[in-house]
């Protein structure tokens, strides 16, 4: 258990929809990553946050949007839903001035869009 | 741009050998940290191992090591002695203070009784 915590676990819904999900990473940790996994791909970096604001992006989709709250949760959310949106969503975190760049990552949402 | 490659899509190995998966990469940055994860069927991403690009001396966990060649940008894991329960996808990755986590495509590795 790396104390990194998504939820929910699994996600059904259909496209044209909405979806949030959550993430809270492990006490002490500021820094919040999102990524995307197709099936058995790699992982692919959408968003940072630290400290409650956007550090650095990646290859997100305008459709795509996260926020970092004041208690370090972070929300990924997905709007428009297409079928190539499902994917295994990996939420990871990483300790405050950390100089060995680690990341400890959640158990993942996996999103099936029908 | 950093790129991360595995040139392994599957690999297989007997309980109790040795196996060594591959990895390349790509960068002009000098100081850079280099990790494998281990993905098990329940999807959970497991870091198993970190190389900084400063230390020579290649790093070790129990049953797996490494071997990194910076010249070569090479960065390859062993496992000694598998055992079943390493069955799982391996993920090999970069990350720099400029870039964000790069993974590499993965290498699906099968411990055979």
């Amino acid at each position: 258990d790396s104390g990194v915590t998504q939820t929910p676990k699994h996600l059904i819904t259909a496209t044209g929809q909405r979806v949030t999900l959550r993430c809270s990473p492990r006490s002490g940790d500021l820094s919040v990553y999102w990524y995307q996994q197709s099936l058995d791909q790699g992982l692919q970096f959408l968003i940072q946050y630290y400290n409650g604001e956007e550090r650095a992006k990646g290859n997100i989709l305008e459709r795509f949007s996260a926020q970092q709250f004041p208690d370090l949760h972070s929300e990924l959310n997905l709007s428009s839903l297409e079928l190539g949106d499902s994917a295994l969503y990996f939420c990871a975190s990483s300790p405050p001035g950390s100089k060995t760049y680690e990341q400890y990552f959640g158990p993942g949402t996996r999103l099936t869009v029908t | 741009a950093q790129t991360v490659t595995q040139s392994q899509p599957e690999m297989s190995v007997q309980e109790a050998e040795t196996v060594t998966l591959s990895c390349t990469y790509d960068t002009s940055e000098n100081n850079y940290y280099l990790f494998w994860y281990k993905q098990p069927p329940s999807r959970q991403m497991i870091l198993v191992i970190r190389q900084e690009a400063y230390k020579q001396q290649n790093a070790t966990e129990n049953r797996f090591s490494v071997n990194f060649q910076k010249a070569a940008k090479s960065f390859s894991l062993k496992i000694s002695d598998s055992q079943l329960g390493d069955t799982a996808m391996y993920f090999c990755a970069f990350k720099s203070g400029f870039s964000d986590m790069r993974f590499g495509a993965g290498t699906r590795l099968t411990v055979k009784p």
